[in-house]
Parts: C-alpha cells; structure tokens; sequence
C-alpha cells in the first residue's frame, strides 16, 4: 500500500476485555513507531521498533501493554484487561532508516473506546 | 511536565492573512524541531522542519524560525487559505531518541 494503515479503526470494548491493534507500516521501513493520544492531547510516545527488535518500551503505561513486530514488518499492539483510562487513539508510524531523523509517517490511527 | 508547549489551543485567520502558531520547549538537549498537520480521521502529515544549528526554515507558504535562546520556535503561512484549516502539532527530537515528543496542537481555522 501507500502509506502507513492500521486496523480496526474503531474499537469499542468493555473494561476488563483484551484487544489488538494492528499497524501496516510502509514496505520497507525499518523503523515502526507507537504512539498514544488522549482526547485534546499531542500524541505521546509509547513504544519503538528497529525490524523486530524492540529498542525502546519506556512509553508502555503499564504492563498491561505489549507489543510485537515478529517479522519486522506489521505490529501490533495488545492491551490487556482494559480500562477506561485506555481510552485513546492508537496511532503506528513508520520511518525508512534507522536514523532518529528519518520522517516519520502516520497511520489514520485506531479509536479506542472502553465502555 | 510538558517539554514541548503549545500554549494556544486555538487561532483564527482570515483568508490571505498571516497565521502565526507559536511553540516553547524546556529541553535543551532537543536539536530536531518538527510542525505536523493533521485533519480529523487522519494520521498526522509531516509539514516542515528545523535542525537546532538554523533558525529559519522556508517551504512554499510555510516557514519555521527558532529562537534558541529564548528555546521558542514559531511556524508562519503565508497566505493562509481555507484548506489550512486543521490542527498543527509542534513536536522535537533529541540526540539518538527516535521518538518524537509532542505539544498538544493548535486548531488553526481559516475563513473566507
């Protein structure tokens, strides 16, 4: 594809449920990026990937929160038990190379919403 | 405690004006400064960015000027235009951190 697309777009659980959100970076990209945005809020970051290791996890608020790039190329993101406060969008972006100055480009996000 | 803010959460522009927005940061390790656009139900889009050794930056209608000292960076379009309209979003980087660190966006509403 060609940009960056993430599934589903909208997710409604209920407190308690687990759910798993899928990121589909551009082909190629070597770095993979997640980041969470509450409502009025600037996305902050969570998590982030070089192929299918992850370098960096100090985001994650809890470990209640995992996530995956087994192959270096789709991630997802799992949260677990969820709560109210879970509540966001969930937005993936992707950059080519490792450098930290590779623009980073942004999946539409999935809206989660924990009833 | 925010490193990266945006302190007007709105701004209003006539059509063909100048639009100003305005973001501070704390963090004088950051060396990368980034403006991202973003419309509702989309991702944000990368617009314009900074390195920390300049203090201008120009693309089309779009320029970013940095104020080191004063740890100030602002991003002017000129001439605004209706399709402006959308959220924008400072954000900076430092060092070897990959990651990007946000403010919290202005609403940018251009009228006819």
């Amino acid at each position: 594809g060609a940009g960056v697309s993430q599934s589903p777009r909208y997710k409604v659980a209920k407190r308690g449920q687990d759910v798993a959100l899928r990121c589909d970076p551009i082909s190629g990209h070597v770095s993979l990026f997640w980041y969470q945005q509450a409502l009025g809020q600037g996305p902050e970051f969570l998590t982030y990937f070089q192929n299918e290791a992850q370098l960096d996890k100090s985001g994650l608020p809890s470990d209640r929160f995992f996530a995956e790039r087994p192959e270096g190329s789709v991630s997802t993101l799992k949260i677990q038990r969820t709560q109210q406060e879970d509540s966001a969008v969930y937005l993936c972006a992707s950059s080519l190379g490792q450098s930290a100055y590779n623009e980073q480009f942004f999946g539409p996000g999935t809206r989660l919403t924990v009833l | 405690d925010q490193q990266v803010k945006q302190n007007s959460p709105s701004l209003s522009v006539q059509e063909g004006r100048i639009s100003i927005l305005n973001c501070d940061y704390t963090n004088s390790m950051f060396d990368y400064f980034l403006w991202y656009k973003k419309y509702p139900a989309e991702g944000p889009t990368f617009l314009i960015s900074i390195s920390s050794i300049k203090d201008k930056n120009e693309d089309g209608r779009f320029t970013v000027f940095l104020n080191k000292s004063a740890k100030h960076l602002s991003l002017h379009i000129v001439p605004s235009q209706p399709g402006d309209s959308a959220v924008y979003f400072c954000a900076a980087k430092g060092g070897s951190q990959g990651n990007l660190i946000f403010g919290k966006g202005t609403k940018l509403s251009v009228k006819p």
